[in-house]
């Protein structure tokens, strides 16, 4: 079965940097595209970005432009997120998801188990 | 960017009754693409809906989605204990994808 299972909770001090992993199987790695969201205390769903693990190309919300980088790493079929200059209103859960068809417009299937970053000085 | 608003924030309800869910858009959906998602407290997301009607896999066939353009509507015809939550629509007809605010679900 498909899973996403993500790396551990991690405490930052503003103004530094965060790369998060989201490590998948039960799937071919570069037939769906994979997403990150985040979810701030209380709040709702943010969408953050999209990478295609085929070719390694990566869109950003326009949010997180400048300091969001996603890449992958085929052998391990494995994407990573980080963020840089981190600020306090950062702190949140931060979700990877694969998309559901094959096509770089889809839904969320399947959803990692989510990683708690708290950025506090 | 497509904004989308959810109606109501709130809804109080008891076991068996029917839920009905809005999700409005402030610009068509291109192709109907519209996926409706629940979050429990404490976990992540599960999709309930996509292309505006489509039920994923291992969804009871109590929810239903419908509508078009800027107009959705997710259904939950006779709620049962675990639907206690926290809903949300999500536009990706779009490349800059987006998701309503969310209207929770509680116990009345």
């Amino acid at each position: 079965q498909v899973q996403l299972v993500q790396s551990g909770a991690e405490v930052k001090k503003p103004g530094a940097s965060v790369k998060i992993s989201c490590k998948t199987s039960g799937y071919s790695f570069t037939r769906d595209y994979l997403y990150w969201v985040r979810q701030a205390p209380g709040q709702g769903l943010e969408w953050m970005g999209v990478i295609n693990p085929s070719t390694g190309y990566a869109d950003y919300a326009q949010n997180f432009q400048g300091r969001l980088t996603m890449t992958r790493d085929t052998s391990t079929s494995t994407v990573h997120m980080e963020l840089s200059s981190l600020k306090s209103d950062d702190t949140a859960i931060y979700y990877c998801a694969k998309g559901g068809d094959g096509s770089g417009l889809a839904y969320f299937q399947n959803w990692g188990q989510g990683t708690l970053v708290t950025v506090s000085s | 960017e497509i904004v989308l608003t959810q109606s109501p924030g709130t809804l109080s309800l008891s076991p068996g009754e029917r839920a009905t869910l809005s999700c409005r858009a402030s610009q068509s959906v291109s192709s109907n693409y519209l996926a409706w998602y629940q979050q429990r407290p404490g976990q992540a997301p599960r999709l309930l809906i996509y292309g505006a009607s489509s039920r994923a896999t291992g969804i009871p066939d109590r929810f239903s989605g419908s509508g078009s353009g800027t107009d959705f509507t997710l259904t939950i015809s006779r709620l049962e204990p675990e639907d206690f939550a926290v809903y949300y629509c999500q536009q990706y007809g779009s490349s800059r994808r987006t998701f309503g605010q969310g209207t929770k679900v509680e116990i009345k």
